[in-house]
């Protein structure tokens, strides 16, 4: 496809559950990251990855999470022993360049712990 | 400590008249500034955005403003159009916190218009 896609776009999950959430950035895009957005929050910086560089984690809110980029292409994001609070729109999004500030981002994977 | 702050987190505006989403940002280390604009259950998209090396950039109906020394910015969009009722995210690349080249959001103003 032409854009970001991402999957699901909805899981609903118990607590305590592992859950994962794929990413398939734009071709030939370099860059991608993930944010996330709780309910009356902005867009909260999770984590990042450039080719084939070790990912910068700063973000990641707890070792819960986990995230990889497989090929340079396609990343999974992992929430292990889901919480109430993890719930939030997970969006990820990709650039062309490490310079590439205008980013484009999917439409999110809406998860719902309950 | 938010670093981009967007203090409306609502903003109602007649259709037809100018609407001014404002910005402001703590980092000096900023030095480029988007705006992205998401709809309900979509996930946000590229609007406009400015250089630190410039003060103002137009595009259409949307122009942003850029004030370095008050480390502010501001989205104006004229004349307001029903579809641009939505959420209003700013965003600044160059300092640290979004990860390498990576952007720092405010936490949104939804913008509704009304007709």
């Amino acid at each position: 496809g032409a854009g970001v896609s991402q999957s699901p776009s909805n899981k609903v999950t118990e607590k305590g559950k592992d859950v994962e959430l794929r990413c398939d950035p734009i071709s030939g895009h370099t860059a991608l990251y993930w944010y996330r957005q709780s309910l009356g929050q902005g867009l909260e910086f999770l984590i990042y990855f450039q080719g084939n560089s070790a990912p910068d984690k700063s973000g990641l809110p707890s070792d819960r999470f986990s995230a990889e980029r497989t090929g340079g292409s396609v990343s999974t994001l992992t929430i292990q022993r889901t919480q109430q609070e993890d719930s939030a729109v997970y969006l990820c999004a990709s650039s062309p360049t490490v310079s590439g500030n205008t980013i484009y981002f999917g439409e999110g994977s809406w998860l719902t712990v309950v | 400590d938010q670093q981009v702050k967007q203090n409306s987190p609502s903003l109602s505006v007649q259709e037809g008249r100018i609407s001014i989403l404002n910005c402001d940002y703590t980092n000096s280390m900023f030095d480029y500034f988007l705006w992205y604009k998401k709809y309900p259950a979509e996930g946000p998209t590229f609007l406009i955005s400015i250089s630190s090396i410039k003060d103002k950039n137009e595009d259409g109906r949307f122009t942003v403003f850029l004030n370095k020394s008050a480390k502010h910015l501001s989205l104006h969009i004229v004349p307001s159009q029903p579809g641009d009722s939505a959420v209003y995210f700013c965003a600044a690349a160059g300092g640290s916190g979004g990860g390498a080249d990576g952007l720092t959001f405010g936490k949104g103003t939804h913008l509704i218009i009304q007709p």
